[in-house]
Formats: C-alpha cells, sequence, structure tokens
C-alpha cells in the first residue's frame, strides 16, 4: 500500500533563509512523487513531480526535491524563502495499483517571518 | 485551454437538503478524480470515473453519495441529504490518462460545501 508521511505539521522560517519540508513515503512500486502547493482558499498548484528520472527535481518558484531511495524521502527545499512562499505544502504519491489516485500527506504549513 | 473547472465555487445548504457539484475537465482529459478535504486535513480521495463509468468509488461514503461522468456534460458529484459532516472542500482533478507522463492530475478550484 502506498502512504506518506509529512514529518513536520508546523515550518517557520524567517525570509531569505532555507526551506526544508521533510517527506517520508511508502510504496510497494516504484512511486510517482509530486509535491502540491495550497494558498489559503485557493486550489492545488502542483511543484514538482519524481517519476523514476532524475533523482534531483527542480520545479517552479526555486523549488526542488530529491529522491532517495534508501531512505524512501522526498524532501522540499529551497535556498532562500519568500514571504509569498507561505502556504499549505502536501507531498503525495501515486497509487498505480489504483488507477493513479492520488494519496496525499497530512500537509505542511509554512509560516515565512520578516 | 482552460483549466479544470468547478461550480459552484461556495455551496451553502442547510442539513437535510441536496448538494450538486460541477466538474468539467480539461480539454481531451477524459479521466476525473474527485477529492475531499476536510478542515485542517489532507485530501482524501473518493471516485475515479471514465466517461459514462465508475472506476473506482473506494473512497466514498456508502450512503447518500454519488457521483457520475456522462457522455455529454460535467461530472456531477452529488450529496444527498446534507449534514454538518459533509462540510468540506471538494477538489476535481483531471488527466488525459493513467500511464507514464499522461497520468499527471489538474486540480479545479474548489468548491467549498458549508452546511448549516
Amino acid at each position: 500500500a502506498q502512504s506518506v508521511t509529512q514529518l513536520d505539521s508546523h515550518v517557520s522560517v524567517s525570509e531569505g533563509t532555507p526551506v526544508l519540508l521533510r517527506c517520508n513515503y511508502s510504496s510497494s512500486y516504484s512511486p510517482s512523487l509530486f509535491w502540491y502547493v495550497q494558498h489559503p482558499n485557493k486550489g492545488l498548484q502542483l511543484l514538482l513531480k519524481y517519476t523514476s528520472a532524475a533523482t534531483l527535481v527542480k520545479g517552479i518558484n526555486g523549488f526542488e526535491a530529491e529522491f532517495k531511495k534508501s531512505e524512501t524521502s522526498f524532501h522540499l527545499t529551497k535556498p532562500s524563502a519568500h514571504m509569498s512562499d507561505a502556504a499549505e505544502y502536501f507531498c503525495v504519491v501515486s497509487d498505480p495499483g489504483g488507477y493513479n489516485k492520488l494519496i496525499f500527506g497530512a500537509g505542511t504549513r509554512l509560516a515565512v517571518h520578516p | 485551454n482552460a483549466g479544470v473547472m468547478q461550480n459552484p465555487r461556495h455551496l451553502v445548504r442547510r442539513r437535510g437538503q441536496e448538494a450538486r457539484l460541477r466538474c468539467s475537465p480539461m480539454k481531451g482529459h477524459s479521466h476525473v478524480y474527485w477529492y475531499r478535504q476536510l478542515p485542517e486535513e489532507g485530501l482524501k480521495f473518493m471516485v475515479y470515473l471514465q466517461k459514462e463509468n465508475i472506476i473506482d468509488e473506494s473512497g466514498m461514503p456508502k450512503e447518500r453519495f454519488s457521483a457520475e461522468f456522462p457522455k455529454e456534460g460535467p461530472s456531477i458529484l452529488r450529496i444527498q441529504q446534507v449534514v454538518r459532516g459533509d462540510s468540506a472542500a471538494y477538489f476535481c482533478a483531471s488527466s488525459p490518462g493513467t500511464s507514464g507522463n499522461r497520468n499527471e492530475q489538474f486540480f479545479g478550484p474548489g468548491t467549498r460545501l458549508t452546511v448549516l
């Protein structure tokens, strides 16, 4: 069965400092992994996705994530936080045995302080 | 190419009424997924449909909830006799396929249902 665990429910950083949002996954298959961002009362926007190509995935707005099979991790990073990065972030795994339905983590709320 | 469209964006119903949520997938997409997001939680899969067929409804509550994706027109998520616990954001996503690069899901803006 597929699942994801986001290790922090809240992360707070200062503007201009690095961001690290942690995610561990469990998958019976070679996984497809995603990070989505949700701004307050908005829909979801895809930040990046891993589908068994390069293990370091670059996404939009300066975000990137590294797939580490040995650690079953897919942590999201950004070198320098911006105020506009404040949002809810979801780590997601798809279930290829289940018609690729998406399985979401509980989310990490990122706060960025001036 | 318009994105996934959902309407209404906000829906208020009293207990016992019916709620109908509509989703128009992106042009060329024949796969539709519905997800529910309860307050302060992540999204949970409800149902996966292709045109005129329900493929996987393993996430749907057994009673009061139904979904369809007719040959013509949008996909509909229907909730009968709503209760306060149905208050949530309901998101629709569409994809062109389910394998390889065609499995990326594109999300609509969601419908926020409030049950009074």
